[in-house]
């Protein structure tokens, strides 16, 4: 099964809110984590990512936090704007390390 | 510096064709990975390849489809005589030589429609 899963399938915030997508994760020894954003019709695109020495990283209006006791981390957008209406997915690497897992994804709508 | 690209975009085929995707990676990229997401679905490891080599197919069904990295030209990745079932979007994303396979950056996906 997935190893990485997210928390609800559509999230709908109104502009100016912040969003908070979360993701859960099964494997207690996982040490890194990426955040990526699918717009309609387009790739996944690499948002930040984070290793498990840290508990928080922030990036551009992004942060993401990571709690390894409840293996859980979170996509908290600041500001959300309309730009930012798209899937987002958590993904972790397989032991491996290239295999990258992905949850099934938040479908994140902003309001205007 | 261009990104991934992928080409076709968008390709329809009948039951029983064959059809035929590319992907040319990042300049400088020699590391290439092809993924299948289906609709309200995140993507799934289909196989990783380096130049003329074939790392890890184990994403890959084992009837019909195949992938290879020649030495010049793009990836390809072929599926045989398609059934409706292979009706999803195919992302390809590469990675430098050096550093972590995490670092895949991809493309804009090919979506495949079997009539």
């Amino acid at each position: 099964g997935e190893s990485v899963g997210l928390h609800l399938p559509t999230l709908s915030v109104q502009e100016g809110d912040n969003s908070i997508i979360n993701c859960a994760y099964s494997n207690s020894a996982s040490d890194y984590f990426i955040w990526y954003k699918q717009e309609s019709g387009k790739g996944p695109q690499f948002i930040i990512d984070i290793r498990s020495n840290m508990d928080k990283r922030q990036g551009q209006r992004v942060t993401v936090l990571l709690n390894k006791t409840v293996k859980h981390l979170s996509l908290q957008i600041a500001a959300t704007q309309p730009g930012d209406s798209a899937v987002y997915f958590c993904a972790e690497p397989a032991s491996n390390d290239y295999k990258l897992s992905f949850g099934a994804g938040t479908t994140v709508t902003v309001r205007a | 510096n261009a990104g991934v690209m992928q080409n076709p975009r968008h390709l329809v085929r009948r039951r029983g064709q064959e059809a035929r995707l590319r992907c040319s990676p990042m300049k400088g990229h020699s590391h290439v990975y092809w993924y299948r997401q289906l609709p309200e679905e995140g993507l799934k490891f289909m196989v990783y390849l380096q130049k003329e080599n074939i790392i890890d197919e184990s994403g890959m069904p084992k009837e019909r489809f195949s992938a290879e990295f020649p030495k010049e030209g793009p990836s390809i990745l072929r599926i045989q005589q398609v059934v409706r079932g292979d009706s999803a979007a195919y992302f390809c994303a590469s990675s430098p030589p050096s550093g972590s396979g995490n670092e895949q950056f991809f493309g804009p996906g090919t979506r495949l429609t079997v009539l």
